[in-house]
């Protein structure tokens, strides 16, 4: 159980292009949603929280203009690179806590979507 | 604000060999602590976890003791193998906006085991 997938596992993109990064719970339902960011050989960083039906909460320095975040289901939240540009390339990692679980710190990782603008 | 560092890897080890993964964490409050790791092609799982001063996590033979005092988490395991191969992140639980826990993840040791 507690499955999350992210689609697509990899992508390519144009710079100027916009691209969408999709994150799935696939057994549970999940009232929040985080967006991480890792650089080769760093750490995790925090982007934003998603909680369904609501703005996301973005972390400081991250725009919410370009990395645009839509949670629209319990089961799905979206991350959308407007404009991508080299310096966006980057592995990205969603993770998702179960709505059951909501007073709990557990949260359930995706696999990651490597961005690459060229 | 809160932060966590862990020992630089890469870390080669050989099978059977013990190991430790060093942990140390500064934060307001008292968080808890976790260790994840990542296999290779895989999402982050939740190794092991510590939610108050002095309690021990363990899992698949790996430990990690809360210690306040010295404000660490160091990851053992006394006998490793080749498939606990993989990234190991160290990380604490912060309360952030909107009183949503967020993690704070360490930048991850690479583990190679060789047979």
């Amino acid at each position: 159980g507690a499955v999350v997938s992210q689609h697509p596992s990899w992508v390519i993109c144009k710079s100027g292009t916009s691209v969408k990064i999709e994150c799935r719970s696939l057994d549970f339902q999940a009232t929040t949603m985080f967006w991480y960011r890792q650089f080769p050989k760093q750490s995790l960083m925090l982007m934003a929280t998603s909680n369904e039906g609501s703005k996301a909460t973005y972390e400081q320095g991250v725009e919410k203009d370009k990395f645009l975040i839509n949670h629209a289901s319990l089961t799905l939240s979206t991350l959308t690179v407007t404009s991508a540009h080299p310096e966006d390339s980057s592995f990205y990692i969603c993770s998702a806590r179960d709505f059951r679980q909501r007073l709990s710190y557990e949260q359930y990782f995706g696999p990651g979507t490597r961005l690459t603008v060229t | 604000g809160d932060s966590v560092t862990q020992m630089e890897g890469p870390v080669t080890l050989s099978e059977e060999a013990f190991l430790t993964i060093n942990c140390t964490y500064t934060a307001t409050g008292y968080p808890s602590l976790f260790w994840y790791v990542q296999y290779p092609g895989e999402g982050l799982q939740l190794l092991l976890k510590a939610t108050k001063a002095d309690d021990k996590g363990s899992n698949k033979g790996f430990e990690a003791t809360y210690r306040k005092e010295t404000t660490s988490f160091h990851l053992e395991k006394g006998s490793v193998q080749v498939s606990d191969s993989a990234v190991y992140f160290c990380a604490l639980s912060d309360r952030g906006l909107q009183g949503a826990q967020k993690l704070v993840f360490g930048q991850g040791t690479r583990l190679t085991i060789n047979p």
